[in-house]
Parts: C-alpha cells; structure tokens; sequence
C-alpha cells in the first residue's frame, strides 16, 4: 500500500524560508511524480506544482515563481517543496500528493500525505 | 488557465438521500482529465473518481462520475453518514492543473 509520510509543523517569520519533506513508501518512488498542494485556513485546495521523479523536471503555479522549488531525493524516497520570501499569505496546510509529473495532461492524486501546517507569524 | 466552478456551494442532504455535484470548466478539458476529491475535516482529501468516470481503487460504487469537455457531474447514489464533507473536483488535462472551489455536503 503506498504511502506518503510529511514532516511536522513549522512555525515562520515573515521572509523566511520552509522546507517540507514527504516520504514516500510502498512503491516505486521513480514511477510517479509528487505534486504539491496548499490549504489556507477555512479555503479551497490551491495547486502549487509537481516533481517528476524520473526525469527531475518541475512545473510551478505561476504565482509562486521564483519562490517554489521542488526537488527529491530518490536513494530516500523523499520529496521536498521550499518555499522562501514567507508571508502571511502562505499559512496554510502543505500537502504532497502521488501523481502528475508531466508537461501535457498528467494524472489525478491517489495518495496524499497527511499534510503539514506552515504558520507565518511575526 | 482553466476555471473550475462548482455548484451548489452547499448541498443539504438527508442520509440515504441522493447527491448531484457540478463541476462546470470554462474551458474544454482534454481527454476527460478530471478527478474528484473528498475531504472531511482535519484530513487529507481522498481521490474517489479519476479520467471523470472511473471509480479509485476501495471507492463503493454509489460513487459515480460522469460528463466530458466542459460540464462534468458527480453523484453519491444514497448518502451514508460519512459521506458528509467537502468534495472538490480537480483538472489535471491543462497546466496550470486547478481545482474547483468545493461543494459541501451537510445534513439537513
């Protein structure tokens, strides 16, 4: 049964940087690509990107350009999203998901990790 | 970028009643490359139909998707006590992939 396995709750400053972790487990890492999803307080599910862990290719949602980088380390399984300059906008659940990794039409989500709470507070 | 708009915003439902999500693209969405997403609170969203129509692996079949290109549907055949939640759909045919703004499933 694949598995995805976040690290724990990080509390920011304002301009500061996150990095959050997702290992995977219970299948062939290289197979499939990670995507990134965020939850503010109370909102929808917002897109942030994917990974693809054959190649190492990225896609990034155009706002977090520049800010976002996804990256993986396969002798782990584990996939990382960094996400610098912090605001008070960026508080929210980060999800990582199983899926997607490519360029044309991808895939849907079939497995998410159980989410990790980024607070941004001066 | 293609907008996802879900209807209704809520949906108040009975147990064993019947459930008719929309999920309406604002633009053609290639090849049905559509999910549906369940996710109750505090937890992970849960993908229960995938490619519009097929149902993810452990899903019971009173779950069920339909539609193509631009108007897509999602329909709980008899509500069961845990089917309460938000659900949201998800296009994954065009990037930047998008989500729908949820529709939740509340008691009545």
């Amino acid at each position: 049964q694949p598995r995805l396995v976040q690290s724990g709750p990080e509390v920011k400053q304002p301009g500061a940087s996150v990095k959050v972790s997702c290992k995977a487990a219970g299948y062939i890492f290289s197979n499939y690509g990670i995507s990134w999803v965020r939850q503010a307080p109370g909102q929808g599910l917002e897109w942030m990107g994917w990974f693809n862990a054959n190649n190492g290719n990225t896609n990034y949602a155009q706002n977090l350009q520049g800010r976002v980088t996804m990256t993986a380390d396969t002798s782990t399984s584990t996939g990382y999203m960094e996400l610098r300059s912090l605001n008070s906008d960026d508080t929210a659940v980060y999800y990582c998901a199983r899926g997607d990794g490519y360029f044309g039409p991808g895939t849907s989500f079939d497995y998410w990790g159980q989410g990790t709470l980024v607070t941004v507070s001066s | 970028e293609i907008v996802l708009t879900q209807s209704p915003d809520t949906l108040s439902l009975s147990p064993g009643e019947r459930a008719t999500l929309s999920c309406r693209a604002s633009q053609s969405i290639s090849g049905s490359n559509l999910g549906w997403y369940k996710q109750k609170p505090g937890q992970a969203p849960r993908l229960l139909i995938y490619a519009a129509s097929s149902r993810a692996t452990g899903i019971p079949d009173r779950f069920s998707g339909s539609g193509s290109g631009t108007d897509f549907t999602l329909t709980i055949s008899r509500l069961e006590p845990e089917d309460f939640a938000v659900y949201y759909c998800h296009q994954y045919g065009d990037s930047p992939r998008t989500f729908g703004q949820g529709t939740k499933v509340e008691i009545k």
